[in-house]
């Protein structure tokens, strides 16, 4: 199956510096990206749509000048919380679909767990 | 009223057990459901999608009531390494409107 990756799996910062976390896909071309938040014992939340080359579409709610999103190529994405506040602890995770399919399968990136003290 | 509504649980059955879960939806432009399946501080992953006709796959069983909007999975005989939380996921159109339920938790114990 499609493999995707986020990196780091787990971060520990404070308040009010930024943090960057990664979200490739290693065995396919991804032109479109999702990046979720999930709370514990909530569902994963959209934040954005992060497309290749084009501006990401943030979900209503979610500040885009908070959480940076950039998509330079068909195999990474970024996502950069900025000036990180400890309500921004939570589990971010990442997930693509393959070109051209439209089955609804996401292949999700191992998460990120980021901790603000 | 949530988008993808399901009974959190937990549910807890010993080895062996059928359990089942239901999950109610909102959006009657739905067009496309799954299961996912997230073990605790890990991603969610694919178990199976679910089909009009119902679908099996091995223990695992799903089916789809358009008419009353929700999906249900269905899990025989039980294993030690179902544990874990399900997710009901619908799609209204492409993947970025998929909507994921809270999940309910397994735990089958031995």
């Amino acid at each position: 199956g499609a493999v995707v990756s986020q990196h780091p799996s787990r971060v520990i910062c404070k308040s009010g510096t930024s943090v960057k976390i990664e979200c490739r896909s290693l065995d396919f071309q991804a032109t479109t990206m999702f990046w979720y938040r999930q709370f514990p014992k909530q569902s994963l939340m959209l934040m954005a749509t992060s497309n290749e080359g084009s501006k990401a579409t943030y979900e209503q709610g979610v500040e885009k000048d908070k959480f940076l999103i950039n998509h330079a190529s068909l195999t990474l994405s970024t996502l950069t919380v900025t000036s990180a506040h400890p309500e921004d602890s939570s589990f971010y995770i990442c997930s693509a679909t393959i070109a051209g399919a439209n089955t609804g399968e996401l292949f999700f990136g191992e998460g990120s767990r980021l901790t603000v003290l | 009223r949530k988008e993808v509504e399901q009974d959190p649980g937990p549910f807890n059955v010993p080895e062996g057990a059928t359990v089942a879960f239901n999950c109610t939806y909102s959006n009657s432009a739905s067009q496309s459901f799954f299961w996912y399946r997230q073990d605790c501080r890990k991603e969610p992953k694919l178990l199976m999608s679910v089909y009009s006709s119902g679908n099996e796959d091995g223990r695992f069983t799903a089916q789809l009531n358009r008419a009353s909007q929700y999906i249900s999975l269905l899990i025989r005989d039980s294993k030690l390494s179902d544990s874990a939380t399900y997710l009901c996921v619908v799609m209204a159109g492409s993947a970025r409107q998929l909507t994921f339920g809270s999940g309910t938790q397994l735990t089958v114990l031995p």
